[in-house]
C-alpha cells in the first residue's frame, strides 16, 4: 500500500541548532516533492519544491534533499529560532497535480 | 495565507442539514483543489477543478459530496445530509498551472465544520 511517513510526530530542538525532519515514502513515484509549514488554525504555507532529478535545494536557512533510490527527503532548518516552531508537512506530487501529504512533524524550538 | 479566501471559517450544522463551503482562489489562478483534514490525520485530497470542469474527483466520497467551480464566482464544496463523521477542517488551494506542472499550491485557512 502507499505510505508517506514523517519520522516523528514531534521534535524538540534547542534554539540555534539544526533541525532535521525526515519524509519516507513507499509505492509512489513522485515527480516532485514539496514541503509546507502549517501553524495551528491556519492553512499550509508552501516552503520548497524539489524535482525528482534534483538532489538538493536551498532557500535561506532551509535545505531539502531528495533521494529517489532511498525514497526519502530530508528537510533541514539551520540556526533554528522559536519562530520556526510549527508543523512541517511533506507532500508528494505524481503525474497529476493533486498532492499526497504526510501527517507532519510538530517542531518546537526551545529558547 | 493572503490570497486564497475561504468562508465561513467555522460552520456548525446539525445532522441531516447541508453544508456549503466557499473558496475564492488567488487572483490569476484557475486551478482549485479541495482537501480534508481530520484530527491527528494528514491532509487528504478530495477534488481538483478548473473553471467549469472537474478534472479529478478521485478523493471525493461517492455520495453526498459535490464540488463546482463556475465561470463566475467562488468554488463551492457542498455536503448534503451531513453526518458526524463529516466534522473536519476543509482546505482549499489554488495554483496558477495544473496538470503535471511544478506549480506550488497556495492554501486558504480552511473551514472548520462541526456537526452536532
Amino acid at each position: 500500500s502507499q505510505k508517506i511517513e514523517q519520522n516523528s510526530e514531534a521534535l524538540n530542538i534547542q534554539e540555534g541548532k539544526t533541525a532535521t525532519l525526515t519524509c519516507n515514502y513507499t509505492n509512489y513515484s513522485p515527480a516532485y516533492l514539496q514541503w509546507y509549514r502549517q501553524d495551528p488554525g491556519r492553512g499550509p504555507v508552501f516552503l520548497l519544491l524539489i524535482r525528482e532529478n534534483e538532489k538538493e535545494k536551498r532557500k535561506e536557512r532551509l535545505k531539502v534533499t531528495f533521494d529517489t533510490t532511498l525514497k526519502q527527503s530530508l528537510f533541514h532548518i539551520t540556526a533554528s529560532q522559536p519562530a520556526d516552531s510549527a508543523t512541517y508537512l511533506c507532500a508528494l506530487q505524481t503525474g497529476a497535480n493533486n498532492l499526497f501529504f504526510g501527517t507532519g512533524t510538530r517542531l518546537t524550538v526551545i529558547p | 495565507n493572503a490570497g486564497v479566501m475561504q468562508n465561513p471559517r467555522h460552520l456548525v450544522r446539525r445532522r441531516g442539514q447541508e453544508a456549503r463551503l466557499r473558496c475564492s482562489p488567488m487572483k490569476g489562478h484557475s486551478h482549485v483543489y479541495w482537501y480534508r483534514q481530520l484530527p491527528e490525520e494528514g491532509l487528504k485530497f478530495m477534488v481538483y477543478l478548473q473553471k467549469e470542469n472537474i478534472i479529478d474527483e478521485s478523493g471525493m466520497p461517492k455520495e453526498r459530496f459535490s464540488a463546482e467551480f463556475p465561470k463566475e464566482g467562488p468554488s463551492i464544496l457542498r455536503i448534503q445530509q451531513v453526518v458526524r463523521g463529516d466534522s473536519a477542517a476543509y482546505f482549499c488551494a489554488s495554483s496558477e498551472g495544473g496538470g503535471a506542472s511544478n506549480q506550488p499550491q497556495h492554501f486558504g485557512d480552511g473551514t472548520r465544520l462541526s456537526i452536532l
